[in-house]
């Protein structure tokens, strides 16, 4: 089973409009961080904001917030007032607590976001 | 702030050639390094988790002799993919944590291996 799924593989936005990118995620883990990226064509990984699993609010940076709705296991990402920088691949990834220590991220699929003018 | 470099950028090879990526943290001490593998239009996936001064930690299915992890100092770790093979063509990104903390790794600007 997927991990994290990211069932919007493309997205076109208008420019000034709010966007959501959908993640839903699975894990029997009760500690756990989700995480959201922006990847531009550069190939550079950009962190754009995280929330942990025992969080009460959710996470907001700027003009991202992420709209997380644990018994739903979903955490979506919320762009405001979109602007045409924001056009890029988005990632939702997952780190969980493993044996050992080992921490590294579960990405999904990712979501191609144009942002139209 | 919290910069990590990858270098080279960009490398080219030809078949049964050995090459060596090298990830640095710039500004901090990273004791646990992750190595990332990205084909084109798809997603990262986890390699490897590099811990400094042991033996690296790596995902089910990444042959551990093919792709050498060797995390020397606290600002170092290299990733050699050795008797490089046009399938192992992809994008290489490493990323670091900073001691104590969870919430956030920081990505080098990766590493594309295309070999010939």
């Amino acid at each position: 089973a997927q991990k994290i799924t990211q069932t919007q593989p493309g997205m076109f936005v208008q420019e000034k409009e709010a966007v959501t990118l959908d993640c839903t995620y699975d894990t029997s883990d009760p500690s756990y961080g989700l995480f959201w990226y922006k990847q531009p064509s550069s190939g550079e990984m950009i962190f754009l904001i995280y929330q942990g699993s025992y969080d009460q609010q959710n996470a907001t940076e700027g003009r991202y917030s992420l709209n997380f709705q644990k018994a739903r296991k979903s955490a979506n990402l919320v762009i405001s007032a979109s602007q045409l920088g924001d056009s890029a691949m988005y990632f939702c990834a997952m780190r969980e607590a493993k044996r050992g220590g080992a921490d590294g991220l579960t990405f999904g699929k990712g979501t191609h976001l144009i942002i139209q003018p | 702030g919290a910069v990590v470099s990858q270098h080279p950028s960009r490398v080219i090879c030809k078949s049964g050639t050995s090459v060596k990526i090298e990830c640095r943290s710039l500004d901090f001490q990273a004791t646990t390094m992750f190595w990332y593998r990205q084909f084109p239009k798809q997603s990262l996936m986890l390699m490897a988790t590099s811990n400094e001064g042991s033996k690296a930690t790596y995902e089910q299915g990444v042959e551990k002799d093919k792709f050498l992890i060797n995390h020397a100092s606290l600002t170092l770790s290299t990733l050699t993919v050795t008797s490089a093979h046009p399938e192992d063509s992809s994008f290489y990104i490493c990323s670091a944590r900073k001691p104590g903390e969870y919430n956030e790794q920081f990505f080098g600007p990766g590493t594309r291996l295309t070999v010939l």
